[in-house]
């Protein structure tokens, strides 16, 4: 099973949008509403911030959204803060012999 | 609040193996799936397998099978991962991850052990 593949990095600049695709196949994203996002700061653990491909868990930022379209997940971060600068990580439960699997990852840069 | 805290940072040789362990409170090993989680440095995250509370059944990514056992004591909430043969590419943090429900998504992770395969 391959890593779902996101761009490398994506900026904007504080107070802009910007989105972040994840792109898998049939077997992954295509196939189930089991996507989920992870937001992780420098030397920290990662921090869940969409599952079921749209819902925030509580304690979330409503600036945070998640969408799908066949075999593509997004996540869409309105109103960019600084505080934002992340990697961000998609994952995405599957039909293969291994049932989870990330994203390659993405840096987000707040210019 | 759920808290998980793993055991300490772990320096191995090329084809030992490792134990890392993580605690949790509350009732979450028994109602909650378990998975354990890798980063190697500068590195994206990769999932490495799970266990199942209600039969202690497992599940593992391919790559690892064989290789990696996930196990839990449940009198001590006490949850492991074990790592065979070693190699330099194992060198990774690995964290110790509780999902949501059953909704097939990670929202307690615990801080992370440090694994480091050096000769």
């Amino acid at each position: 099973q391959s890593a779902l593949t996101q761009p490398a990095s994506v900026s904007g600049s504080p107070g802009q949008s910007i989105t972040i695709s994840c792109t898998g196949s049939s077997s992954d994203i295509g196939g189930y509403n089991y996507v989920s996002w992870y937001q992780q700061h420098p030397g920290k653990a990662p921090k869940l911030m969409i599952y079921d491909v749209s819902n925030r868990p509580s304690g979330v930022s409503n600036r945070f959204s998640g969408s799908k379209s066949g075999n593509t997940a997004s996540l869409t971060i309105s109103g960019l803060q600084p505080e934002d600068e992340a990697d961000y990580y998609c994952c995405s439960y599957t039909s293969t012999a291994t049932p989870y699997v990330f994203g390659t990852g993405t840096e987000v840069t707040v210019l | 609040q759920v808290q998980v805290v793993q055991s300490g940072a772990e320096v191995k040789k090329p084809g030992a193996s490792v134990k890392v362990s993580c605690k949790a409170s509350g009732n979450t090993f028994t109602s909650n799936y378990m998975h354990w989680v890798r980063q190697a440095p500068g590195q994206g995250l990769e999932w490495l397998g799970l266990i199942n509370p209600s039969d202690d059944s497992t599940s593992y990514a391919q790559e690892f099978q064989g290789r990696v056992t996930v196990t839990r004591d449940t009198s001590t909430s006490t949850l492991y991962m074990e790592l065979s043969s070693l190699r330099s590419e194992d060198t990774a943090v690995y964290y110790c991850v509780r999902e949501i429900g059953t909704l097939k998504a990670f929202d307690i992770w615990g801080q992370g052990t440090m694994v480091t395969v050096s000769s």
